[in-house]
């Protein structure tokens, strides 16, 4: 069946700019996580959705940062006034059990 | 502190090579642990969890030490493809929202 999907997986910006990053989660999926990883790094928790429950948005680096999860499946990341350090790789999860995690391909930013 | 903290490696060892990975965690309330693998540019893979009494799979074997507050990760008889970054995971029992993820250890088995 389908995995998670991300979209899109190469995103080149200007600094200043704002960016939207879509994650389509595998159908049935309650559980979806976004996390970024930077290079050689760990993954670092951004935010968390459960079904109709209020995101556990506790990882968001700053304020610039949000993410929306509209009926329960697709789900978008907006970084506003993108910064250089911003760049990383931005992969979302689901999971329709919060055990297993199924990771997307991942949306690889770059701000310039 | 680090929630999770592993050896980068990388660990080069040649095929058919036993080789072992540890992570500590620091929040000894963590409830649970699992290996996930990241191929080069890939998406991260789960590899298996980590139960109390120890599991196998396969050719690999996982370990939990609550007291020492470590997993470990054993390979038997490394084949090429197993070359990849492990990433040990760790789910806090306070919010079991969240994973923490360690910055992986790099094996890289060798003909």
């Amino acid at each position: 069946g389908a995995g998670v999907s991300q979209s899109p997986s190469n995103k080149v910006t200007e600094k200043g700019k704002d960016v939207e990053l879509r994650c389509d989660p595998i159908s049935g999926h309650t559980a979806l996580y976004w996390y970024r990883q930077s290079l050689g790094q760990g993954l670092e928790f951004l935010i968390y959705f459960q079904g109709n429950s209020a995101p556990d948005k506790s990882g968001l680096p700053s304020d610039r940062f949000s993410a929306e999860r509209t009926g329960g499946s697709v789900s978008t990341l907006t970084i506003q006034r993108t910064q250089q350090e911003d760049s990383a790789v931005y992969l979302c999860a689901s999971s329709p059990d919060h055990y297993e995690q199924y990771f997307g391909p991942g949306t690889r930013l770059t701000v310039t | 502190r680090k929630e999770v903290e592993q050896d980068p490696g990388p660990f080069n060892v040649p095929e058919g090579a036993t080789v072992a990975f540890n992570c500590t965690y620091s929040n000894s309330a963590s409830q649970s642990f699992f290996w996930y693998r990241q191929d080069c540019r890939k998406e991260p893979k789960l590899l298996m969890s980590v139960y109390s009494s120890g599991n196998e799979d396969g050719r690999f074997t996982a370990q939990l030490n609550r007291a020492s507050q470590y997993i470990s990760l054993l390979i038997r008889d490394s084949k090429l493809s197993d070359s990849a970054t492990y990433l040990c995971v760790v789910n806090p029992r306070y919010n079991f929202n969240k994973f923490y993820f360690g910055s992986g250890t790099k094996l890289n088995v060798k003909p």
